[in-house]
């Protein structure tokens, strides 16, 4: 069974571009989620999908976010524009019920110039 | 606020020793608490999760919790090299969503 999957692995960009990242959940897996990690701080939740809703978005700083899952099933987080602070490593969580494990993919390391 | 304490780290101990690592916790209504491992780079994996008081024992893991001090602990057992990484203790209440500790680098050393 393949894991949760995300792309880039890497990505640098200057300050005022665009990003988006991408998240392949685990096969089957109606619940998907993002995190971020900025750097010497502890993971923090953005938000929850359940297949092609948003079921939480508390976590999200600001507008320049905005994340979608269309067809419920891969998830993409756009930044746009991308600031200085929006450095850190975005990772994606995907789980067969509200309540089942959490399954993490590598995550996304983003550094903004 | 909820937050997560982990001491940093890193933690060394020597091959074949018991690592102790500690965590506690602000929000009384926490009712799920999980144990994360980190290798660099890499995933977090879930190792460990634990709802009631006392020890929960899995192969050379134990899970400790204590509601009332509001502490959870990790042991390892006969710890080896491939043990070394970050450890993240969460917590999660009513909602699904864990909170996070900043986790605690475990280095074990032949």
């Amino acid at each position: 069974e393949a894991g949760v999957t995300q792309f880039p692995s890497h990505s640098v960009i200057e300050k005022g571009q665009t990003v988006t990242l991408r998240c392949d959940p685990i096969s089957g897996h109606d619940n998907l989620y993002w995190y971020r990690r900025v750097m010497g701080k502890e993971i923090k939740f953005l938000l929850h999908f359940v297949k092609e809703s948003k079921q939480d978005e508390s976590g999200m700083p600001n507008n320049r976010f905005l994340a979608e899952r269309t067809g419920g099933t891969y998830s993409t987080l756009k930044v746009q524009p991308a600031e200085l602070e929006d450095s850190g490593v975005y990772f994606c969580a995907s789980s067969q019920g509200e309540l089942g494990p959490q399954h993490f993919g590598d995550g996304t390391r983003l550094s903004i110039l | 606020q909820k937050e997560v304490e982990q001491n940093s780290g890193p933690l060394s101990v020597p091959e074949g020793a018991i690592a102790s690592l500690n965590c506690t916790y602000s929000d009384r209504g926490s009712q799920s608490f999980f144990w994360y491992r980190q290798y660099s780079g890499k995933s977090p994996e879930l190792i460990m999760s634990i709802y009631s008081n006392g020890d929960k024992e899995d192969g050379r893991f134990t899970a400790q919790l204590n509601k009332a001090s509001q502490y959870v602990s990790l042991l390892i057992r006969d710890s080896q090299p491939s043990d070394s990484a970050t450890y993240l203790c969460a917590a999660s209440g009513g909602s699904y969503i864990p909170t996070f500790g900043r986790g605690t680098s475990l280095i074990v050393h032949p």
